[in-house]
């Protein structure tokens, strides 16, 4: 059975800092990964997906990896901005069947001015 | 940008009533779904839509739950008797066929059970 694990829970930092957020899972057998954010009380705006024959993608100041033979992915945030502010979530899905996704239970992110 | 659209954005339903989400799923994806986030815990996965007909069910999805794609372009989902548990956020996601196309997901219906 897959399991998504994110570090940190939370994470705050100063505005302008970088920072990276990690996502681990243990089977390596996926078909894509994706990044969402979340608002408080909203919904899931997704914000990168790499395929599994993939390495990263790149989205403005986001950038996503993967080591899909380790089970693990980071989404780097480069010069934070207060607007950055939301829980993270990553997901996998797996190959076989319809391919429904696996989440972790996200990163808690406050920039501060 | 295409959207996925939920409606209502907040229902609040007395136990034992029933209760259809809806959703209308970006028109060329084919793969459907809803997943239920409980305050505090993880998304986790209900059900998925394909084809017509249900393709894959969580432990969750019990007999209580139905969907229907009744026109071709609506998704519901049906809660035959609410109990106090099912309060929760409901998200429906759409998909297209391929794996370098990820899921959409509506802004969810927050359903609470009193």
């Amino acid at each position: 059975k897959q399991e998504v694990t994110q570090i940190p829970a939370a994470l705050s930092v100063p505005e302008g800092e970088n920072l990276v957020l990690n996502c681990s899972f243990t089977d390596s057998a996926i078909y894509n990964l994706q990044w969402f954010r979340q608002d408080p009380g909203k919904g899931l705006t997704s914000l990168l997906l790499i395929q599994s024959s993939q390495r990263e993608q790149t989205s403005g100041r986001l950038n996503a990896s993967l080591d899909k033979s380790s089970g693990r992915s980071t989404l780097y945030i480069a010069a934070s901005q207060p607007g950055d502010s939301a829980t993270y979530l990553c997901a996998v899905s797996r190959i076989q069947g319809a391919q429904k996704l696996v989440f972790g239970q996200g990163t808690r992110l406050t920039i501060n001015p | 940008e295409p959207e996925v659209t939920q409606t209502p954005s907040h229902q609040v339903t007395q136990m034992g009533q029933e209760v259809i989400l809806r959703c209308v799923p970006i028109s060329n994806h084919l793969y459907f779904y809803w997943y239920r986030q409980i305050l505090g815990q993880k998304v986790e996965f209900l059900v998925s839509f394909y084809n017509n007909e249900i393709s894959e069910k969580s432990e969750i999805f019990d007999d209580q739950f139905s969907v229907e794609r009744p026109d071709g372009s609506n998704f519901t989902l049906k809660i035959r008797s609410t109990k106090l548990e099912d309060s929760a956020m409901y998200f429906c996601a759409s998909r297209a066929e391929g794996a370098g196309y990820g899921y959409t997901f509506g802004s969810g219906t927050r359903l609470t059970v009193v």
